[in-house]
């Protein structure tokens, strides 16, 4: 089956960037989407397609793609990003596969 | 704006079957598909299965063959059954409408609802 990979956890102090990576085989030929879940919330759309916002999103919220890896940057990090994040791609069976998820903390 | 609501009961006896049903708001449910993720306490999320509004669905094969699901279409309502449950099925369940079947995303999220698997 196929396997999404996150880091477990990424820490940085307010106003830097944050990258988050979400490796897989072939993920370059995938449509990859992100969500963002804060404690005791549904999770929320904030990337789809790589690097399309819903709206409301921010624009310090984007997204990329290059070789096996795909990143979610949020750049100037606020303490209300604080949160989990989770990758999210279709296998070739049809399947819908989730990263571990990432837990974002703001110093 | 699209809403979903997912209710049901919280506790559910082992080997028995866990029902869910999910109440769309402000969209049709016979337009495109959607989706049932689950989140066990302190974990990630798990991907159930889809529905699309013609009613065919697809399931993760993980659950073995437990899960159904089945739209009601006069209710604007979704429904889920996991029989045989076990411990291991105690989670946040989570409807979800989702876009373009096979490559897309999922948006809005209802706001789940916890199912403990006890006796």
């Amino acid at each position: 089956s196929y396997v999404l990979t996150q880091p477990p956890s990424v820490s940085l102090a307010p106003g830097r960037t944050a990258t988050i990576a979400c490796g897989g085989d072939n993920i370059e030929r995938k449509s990859v989407h992100w969500y963002q879940q804060k404690p005791g919330q549904a999770p929320v759309l904030v990337i789809y397609h790589e690097n399309d916002r819903p709206s409301g999103i921010p624009e310090r919220f984007s997204g990329s793609i290059s070789g096996k890896t795909a990143t979610l940057t949020i750049s100037r990090v606020e303490a209300g990003d604080e949160a989990d994040y989770y990758c999210q791609v279709w296998d070739d069976d049809g399947v819908v596969v989730f990263g571990g998820g990432t837990k974002l903390t703001v110093l | 704006q699209v809403q979903l609501q997912e209710s049901g009961p919280g506790l559910v006896r082992p080997s028995e079957t866990l029902s869910l049903t999910c109440t769309v708001s402000g969209a049709s449910i016979t337009n495109l598909y959607y989706t049932w993720i689950r989140q066990p306490p302190g974990k990630g999320l798990e991907w159930i299965g889809y529905i699309y509004h013609s009613g065919s669905a697809n399931y993760n094969p993980s659950l073995k063959g437990r899960v159904t699901m089945s739209l009601d279409t006069s209710k604007n309502q979704l429904s889920l059954n996991l029989n045989s449950v076990t411990a291991a099925d105690t989670a946040v369940y989570y409807c979800a409408r989702g876009y373009q079947l096979l490559a897309g995303w999922f948006a809005p999220w209802g706001q789940g609802t916890l199912v403990t698997v006890s006796s």
